[in-house]
């Protein structure tokens, strides 16, 4: 799986948008970018996956690049609640079809501040 | 809710103790995924099972084994426990095929003293 690149920290004022940023220069074609995030010893939490369209849902939005190299993953109204930290991981399939392990690198601890 | 069920949610042993930590996958889902992660090292995969058979691993130290029965709940068993060993554990599950997220339990906290 392609190796991603993410600032360590971030800081965002409650009620604006959260822009987190994720390089992934060496991903495939085949590879999907997605998000999880783990607020304090909780569980990881599912957020968001895309391939090269941009994705939106319920919890936020996700901007690939055109080149697939970098991406963007997009809390519109950030609230105290999503203070965590954000991991943006690269998952390809394996040959059998079936789903692949995970890889988390140390994300990015996002503070949203009152 | 996540639909992910880990027990216990925590565990205190002492040092060359064996434990045995349980999930129960989502409704559904074939996939089972363990993670540790401790202090210094961060989420870091163990080892998954597909519908019974192991189908990747990590870095999961010999002392430590799982598997995935026919009701396709999974058991990950910890054995001669060092002082490291101490860390949240967590099992995920996710369906067969797409590429939808993992869903994660809220892990077992475990303490080796």
């Amino acid at each position: 799986d392609a190796k991603t690149t993410q600032p360590p920290s971030m800081d965002c004022a409650e009620g604006r948008a959260a822009n987190l940023p994720c390089n992934h220069s060496t991903i495939s074609g085949n590879e999907y970018v997605y998000w999880y995030r783990q607020i304090h010893s909780q569980g990881p939490q599912y957020i968001i996956h895309g391939l090269k369209n941009n994705e939106t849902n319920e919890m936020a939005s996700l901007i690939i690049t055109e080149d697939r190299k970098s991406s963007t993953l997009i809390l519109p109204h950030a609230t105290l609640r999503d203070t965590a930290v954000y991991y943006c991981i690269v998952r390809g399939l394996n040959s059998g079809g079936s789903n692949y392990k995970l890889t988390f690198g140390k994300g990015t601890l996002l503070t949203v501040n009152p | 809710d996540s639909g992910v069920t880990q027990t216990p949610k925590h565990l205190i042993t002492a040092t060359g103790q064996r434990v045995t930590l349980r999930c129960s996958p989502r409704s559904g889902d074939l996939s089972v995924y363990w993670y540790q992660q401790s202090l210094d090292q961060g989420l870091q995969f163990l080892i998954q099972y597909y519908n019974g058979e192991e189908r990747a691993k990590g870095n999961i130290l010999e002392r430590f084994s799982a598997q995935q029965f026919p009701d396709l709940h999974s058991e990950l068993n910890l054995s001669s426990l060092e002082l490291g060993d101490s860390a949240l554990y967590f099992c995920a599950s996710s369906v067969v095929t797409g590429f939808g997220g993992y869903t994660f339990g809220s892990g077992t906290r475990l303490t080796v003293v």
